[in-house]
């Protein structure tokens, strides 16, 4: 089936630190991929996405590459900043199926 | 420029309960979704409406019911409420149809919902 594997949280970081949180997927054929950015009290925004392979998502600093190769889509950061403390959810679609969110993963930056 | 709407904020039952989360989008979007959001498992998706007058069932719909009162509005009612629907619930709509694979989901800013 369809799913969604990301790294425990959470991450903390110093500000300015470069950031790197894992995902990988299971899917047969190619789903689109996507990050969502929960940020305190709110509800989930589109960050980025992929929807196919070798596409580079990017939005807001962050990147995101869809890699057919090891099923991966890393979210990167160069250089993070005290507002980009959220919550981060990858998820996967694959054709008419629905949205498959990961568990998420907390970020935590510290000036 | 309100987005997606979500009623109450907050909410607490005692089991048996029944209530209603409110729900609308001023987007003119197609689709419309309720999940629950608890601890270590991500988003759930609980149901779905593709269109005014459609629902279908998604991944945890036992013990929920929903409306798709018009194009704007999407209720999630509990009928008698239990300890283990306590979560955060959030509303979603999409421009598309569900199966518009990269059409992005818009969320409303939550219910946090306690069951005692």
């Amino acid at each position: 089936g369809n799913s969604v594997t990301q790294m425990e949280g959470p991450v903390t970081l110093s500000e300015e630190a470069f950031l790197t949180i894992n995902c990988t997927y299971t899917a047969t054929g190619y789903p689109s991929l996507f990050w969502y950015v929960q940020y305190p009290g709110e509800g989930l925004q589109l960050l980025l996405k992929a929807t196919k392979a070798d596409d580079k998502g990017s939005n807001k600093g962050f990147e995101a590459t869809y890699r057919k190769e090891t099923t991966s889509f890393h979210l990167e950061k160069g250089s993070v900043q005290v507002s980009d403390s959220a919550v981060y959810f990858c998820a996967s679609r694959r054709n008419t199926d629905k949205l498959i969110f990961g568990t998420g993963t907390r970020l935590q930056v510290f000036p | 420029n309100a987005g997606v709407t979500q009623t109450p904020k907050f909410q607490v039952l005692k089991t048996g309960q029944s209530m209603t989360l409110q729900c609308a989008q001023d987007m003119n979007h197609n689709s419309m979704y309720w999940y629950r959001q608890d601890p270590g498992m991500g988003l759930r998706l609980i149901y779905y409406s593709a269109s005014e007058g459609t629902t279908d069932k998604g991944e945890v719909p036992n013990g929920y019911n929903v409306s798709r009162l018009n194009k704007r509005e999407f209720s999630l009612r509990l009928e008698s409420a239990a300890p283990s629907q306590t979560s955060v619930y959030f509303c979603a709509s999409s421009e598309g149809s569900p199966s518009l694979y990269n059409s992005p989901l818009h969320f409303g800013n939550g219910t946090r919902l306690t069951v005692t």
